[in-house]
């Protein structure tokens, strides 16, 4: 079973400051996905990484391989950003292959 | 846009009572899941649907069942209610794709209450 660790577990942040999200698994994959939580239970998917980097917006996710780290990178951040952060990792086999992280909870300060 | 629906937002169930959590989505996708989310834990997956009537084991199933018979809609089932079940039960759906790989489309979630 891969295990995925998320840092910082919590961050706190001023509006317009630049935010690092860092996630770490243990087990080659074939896809990364970074996910996003608002407070109310709503989870929304917001990349699917299997190398390289991807942009939408504000956000740019980016994945090295080699050294099984990802990163998800938040520029101009606004308090509407405040979320739990969510990195999951797919290595195969099925269900077994399907981990989760713990999640990010960040809150940005306006 | 892909649509899940889950049942209800909310659900306040007795101990041994026999509990059903129901998800639909819309956009003909193979793959359906049913997770638990806790503080400090994450989210954690209790079964996994690939198509109708199929069904495979997650992380924690003990506890548990599902039950698919159409494509688009997939079932929780909670035998005997514990209070340990109270948790926020949350729906996704996928494409097939390769494996588990796709992405996931989730619901609003259930947030269950175990007296």
């Amino acid at each position: 079973k891969n295990e995925v660790e998320q840092s910082p577990q919590n961050l706190t942040a001023q509006e317009g400051e630049f935010i690092t999200i860092n996630c770490s698994y243990s087990v080659g994959i074939s896809a990364l996905h970074w996910l996003q939580q608002h407070p109310g239970g709503g989870i929304v998917s917001l990349f699917m990484l299997s190398s390289g980097k991807k942009k939408h917006g504000r956000l740019i996710a980016t994945i090295n391989i080699q050294e099984k780290h990802s990163s998800l990178h938040i520029t101009a951040s606004h308090p509407r950003d405040s979320a739990v952060y969510i990195c999951a990792v797919y290595s195969g086999g099925g269900a077994d292959g399907l981990t989760f992280g713990k999640g990010t909870h960040l809150i940005i300060q306006p | 846009d892909v649509k899940v629906t889950q049942s209800s937002r909310y659900l306040v169930k007795r101990t041994g009572e026999k509990v059903f959590l129901e998800c639909v989505q819309d956009m003909d996708h193979e793959n359906m899941f049913w997770y638990r989310q806790d503080p400090g834990l994450g989210l954690r997956l209790i079964y996994f649907s690939y198509d109708v009537k199929m069904k495979e084991k997650g992380d924690i199933p003990e506890g548990y069942s599902v039950s698919r018979e159409k494509k688009e809609r997939f079932s929780l089932i909670l035998e005997s209610a514990s209070t340990n079940q109270t948790s926020m039960y949350l729906c996704a759906s996928s494409l097939p794709g390769l494996g588990l790989s796709e992405t996931q489309y989730f619901g609003p979630g259930t947030r269950l209450l175990v007296l």
